[in-house]
C-alpha cells in the first residue's frame, strides 16, 4: 500500500491568515494527488485534483502544488467557512489511500 | 446536478450482513469512466477506502475486506449497493459513497468529485 503522511494533524489560524498543509507519499505518485474538505454532517468536497488543478466552483484562495512524493495545499486569506478538516488522497494506485487528515481550527 | 445519498440500517448485529445503498439523483453513473466507490470513517479515525464498482460492473475491493464484500450496480446506473458480511464492532463507521470520476485534463487521473453525506452504521447486539 502507498502510505500517505499528512502534517500537521491540527492547525490553529485566524481569519485572513494563510496556511499550508503537507502530504507525503511513501513512493512516487507523480501528480495523482487530490485534496478534500470535510465538514461535520456535510458531504465532503473535492478541492484540488491532479495535485494542482482547482475543482470547478472552488475559490481561488485554495491552491495545490507538488509532484512525486511531496504535495502541499495552501489556503490564502482564510475565511470562516474554511475551518474544517482536510484530507489528501492518492489515486496513483488502485488501492486508494488517504492522509490522516488536518483539522484547521480557529 | 448529480447528488448521492446513502441509505441503510443504522444498527446491525454482530455476524450479520450490512447492506447499504447509494442512490444517484439528478443523473446517473453513465459515463464510461465513472465508478461508484465506498469509503468509511471509523469513529475518531481517518478514512478507509472500501472498494468500487465500475460503470460496466467491474469491481475492485480493498484486500482487507475482499472476502466479506460484494458491490453491485443496478441496470439504470442510479443505485449502487454494498454488502458486507460477518460484521463485527470493527465495522462500526460512517460509510460514504462517492462518484469516482475519470479526469483527463491536465492529466488522466481519478478523483472523487461527488459525495454523499454519509451514513453512520453501528455494529452492536
Amino acid at each position: 500500500d502507498i502510505q500517505m503522511t499528512q502534517s500537521p494533524s491540527s492547525l490553529s489560524a485566524s481569519v485572513g491568515d494563510s496556511v499550508t498543509i503537507t502530504c507525503r507519499a511513501s513512493q512516487s505518485i507523480t501528480n495523482h494527488l487530490n485534496w478534500y474538505q470535510w465538514k461535520p454532517g456535510k458531504a465532503p468536497n473535492l478541492l484540488i485534483y491532479a495535485a494542482s488543478t482547482l475543482q470547478a466552483g472552488v475559490p481561488s484562495r485554495f491552491s495545490g502544488s507538488g509532484s512525486g512524493t511531496v504535495f502541499t495545499l495552501t489556503i490564502n486569506d482564510l475565511q470562516p467557512e474554511d475551518f474544517a478538516t482536510y484530507y489528501c488522497h492518492q489515486s496513483y494506485s488502485t488501492l486508494y489511500t488517504f492522509g490522516q487528515g488536518t483539522k484547521l481550527e480557529i | 446536478q448529480v447528488q448521492l445519498q446513502e441509505s441503510g440500517p443504522g444498527l446491525v448485529k454482530p455476524s450479520q450482513t450490512l447492506s447499504l445503498t447509494c442512490s444517484v439523483s439528478g443523473g446517473s453513473l453513465n459515463s464510461g469512466g465513472d465508478y461508484c466507490t465506498w469509503i468509511r470513517q471509523h469513529p475518531g479515525k481517518g478514512l478507509e477506502w472500501i472498494g468500487y464498482i465500475s460503470n460496466s460492473g467491474d469491481t475492485y475491493y480493498s484486500p482487507s475486506l475482499k472476502s466479506r464484500l460484494t458491490m453491485s450496480l443496478d441496470t439504470s446506473k442510479t443505485q449502487c449497493s454494498l454488502k458486507l458480511t460477518s460484521v463485527t464492532a470493527a465495522d462500526t463507521a460512517v460509510y460514504y459513497c462517492a462518484r469516482d470520476s475519470l479526469v483527463k485534463t491536465p492529466v488522466t487521473t481519478r478523483a472523487f468529485d461527488i459525495w454523499g453525506q454519509g451514513t453512520m452504521v453501528t455494529v452492536s447486539s
